[in-house]
């Protein structure tokens, strides 16, 4: 069945560092990439998605890459902060059929270290 | 605070029982999702409903089942309840579609003994 890979699971940067987190996906129908920020004891969050008909979208010191050939998308965090620890989730979903699907990555552990 | 509303926090039954849970969406929005948080399997999606109808379903169970009513609230039902469904339910909402952002609610921890 459908799935997205997410790399790596675990993460630690130092303060101030990039970090970059990867997905892969294997239904090539899907067309809607969220990224989903959940701290320890709290909610997921949107922290910004992408479309396919667009290649990368940028949000302060957040950005997300898709390469549809490839079927896998990352995202950039630069200028690392403490507040930036927390666990991140990809989702992949394919909006275009009657009913979607929606399938979440396993989730990357960022720890930024000050 | 997200303006989705679940109840309740903690829920703690015992194998083979049956619970609900309970989810107010935002203000407006039409759309209410569940999900499953679990050690193990991450976060599942599990389905949507769109203003009282069902959207698309992840990969819940036979042994759930949901519904939204008309003021737009939606329960989720898990009967027959095993060990391995102990986990973080959150709900969430958004204006229409699964394109649109969606607020999660607080989560309602389940633990079956």
């Amino acid at each position: 069945g459908e799935n997205v890979e997410q790399h790596p699971s675990t993460l630690s940067v130092q303060e101030g560092d990039s970090a970059v987190i990867k997905c892969t996906y294997s239904d090539s129908a899907s067309n809607y990439f969220p990224w989903y920020k959940q701290e320890l004891g709290k909610r997921p969050q949107l922290i910004i998605d992408i479309r396919s008909n667009v290649g990368e979208k940028k949000d302060q010191r957040i950005a997300v890459t898709l390469n549809k050939t490839a079927k896998h998308f990352s995202l950039h965090i630069t200028e690392t902060q403490p507040e930036d620890s927390a666990v991140y989730f990809c989702a992949a979903a394919d909006t275009t059929s009657g009913t979607y699907k929606y399938i979440f990555g396993t989730g990357t552990r960022l720890k930024v270290l000050a | 605070d997200s303006g989705v509303t679940q109840t309740p926090k903690h829920l703690i039954t015992a194998t083979g029982q049956r619970v609900t849970l309970r989810c107010s969406p935002r203000s407006g929005d039409l759309s209410v999702y569940w999900y499953q948080q679990s050690l193990d399997q991450g976060l599942q999606f599990l389905i949507q409903y769109y203003n009282g109808e069902e959207r698309a379903k992840g990969n819940i169970l036979e042994r759930f089942s949901a519904q939204q009513f008309p003021d737009l609230h939606s329960e989720l039902n898990l009967s027959s309840l095993e060990l391995g469904d102990s986990a973080l339910y959150f709900c969430a909402s958004s204006v229409v579609g699964v394109t649109d952002t969606q607020y999660f609610g607080p989560g309602t921890r389940l633990t079956v003994l």
